[in-house]
């Protein structure tokens, strides 16, 4: 079955504890992105990549980092998490290398709560 | 989960009836449009796109109406159906890059 992993679904840490969110497709998708939402904000980009090796900002990356080392893996990093970073979030994937004309696949999301 | 969009605007129709979800969008260089909806407790699901050299596509039950010149995108959901209810958003592709810029979310809300 087509789809998009996402681990952990649920988390709550500390301020400041280091912690990543797994995301996985196999669909040998190029174009894999993260989201968050948040109440009355909508969803908002984080980071984006178009192919192994190549990560872009989105429109909110900071306290953020991603890695795409592998096409089918592409993991959220927060290196010291604030409250601010509680939300839920979004990982993402489509073919080719771009969003344009092309599906995007999202995972069932992952709520973070940083106390 | 907790229900993310707690302030979102809320459209409530009848079953059997016809919806239609508005959204405005800000860049007038976007040129690829889509429109997704969200269950509870799952991730958006796509429904329809439209390009911006068109101004009208139809799916199965669902149409995406395009006005470029006010900026404006509709939704319209034929025969609306329980399972039709969730938050519906738009988004907009802006040629610029390789980003999705989304919309608030509509509540869309089925009466039996």
């Amino acid at each position: 079955e087509a789809q998009v992993t996402q681990n952990p679904r649920y988390l709550i840490t500390v301020t400041g504890k280091k912690l990543t969110v797994t995301c996985s497709q196999n669909m040998n998708h190029e174009y894999m992105s993260w989201y968050r939402q948040d109440p009355g904000l909508g969803l908002r980009q984080i980071y984006y990549s178009m192919n192994v090796e190549v990560t872009d900002k989105g429109d909110v990356p900071e306290g953020y980092k991603v890695s795409r080392k592998e096409k089918r893996n592409f993991p959220l990093i927060l290196e010291s998490p604030s409250p601010n970073q509680t939300s839920l979030y979004f990982c993402a994937s489509s073919p080719g290398t771009g969003v344009s004309g092309n599906t995007i696949y999202f995972g069932e999301g992952s709520w973070l709560t940083v106390v | 989960g907790e229900s993310v969009g707690l302030h979102l605007p809320t459209l409530s129709v009848q079953e059997g009836d016809n919806s239609i979800i508005n959204c405005a969008y800000s860049n007038s260089a976007s040129d690829y449009f889509i429109w997704y909806k969200q269950e509870s407790g799952k991730g958006p699901q796509f429904i329809i796109d439209i390009r911006s050299n068109m101004d009208k596509r139809q799916g199965q039950r669902v149409t995406v109406l395009l006005n470029k010149t006010v900026k404006h995108l509709s939704l319209q959901i034929a025969a609306t159906q329980p399972g039709d209810s969730a938050v519906y958003f738009c988004a907009e592709n802006n040629n610029a890059g390789n980003m999705l810029t989304f919309g608030g979310g509509t509540r869309l809300m089925v009466k039996p």
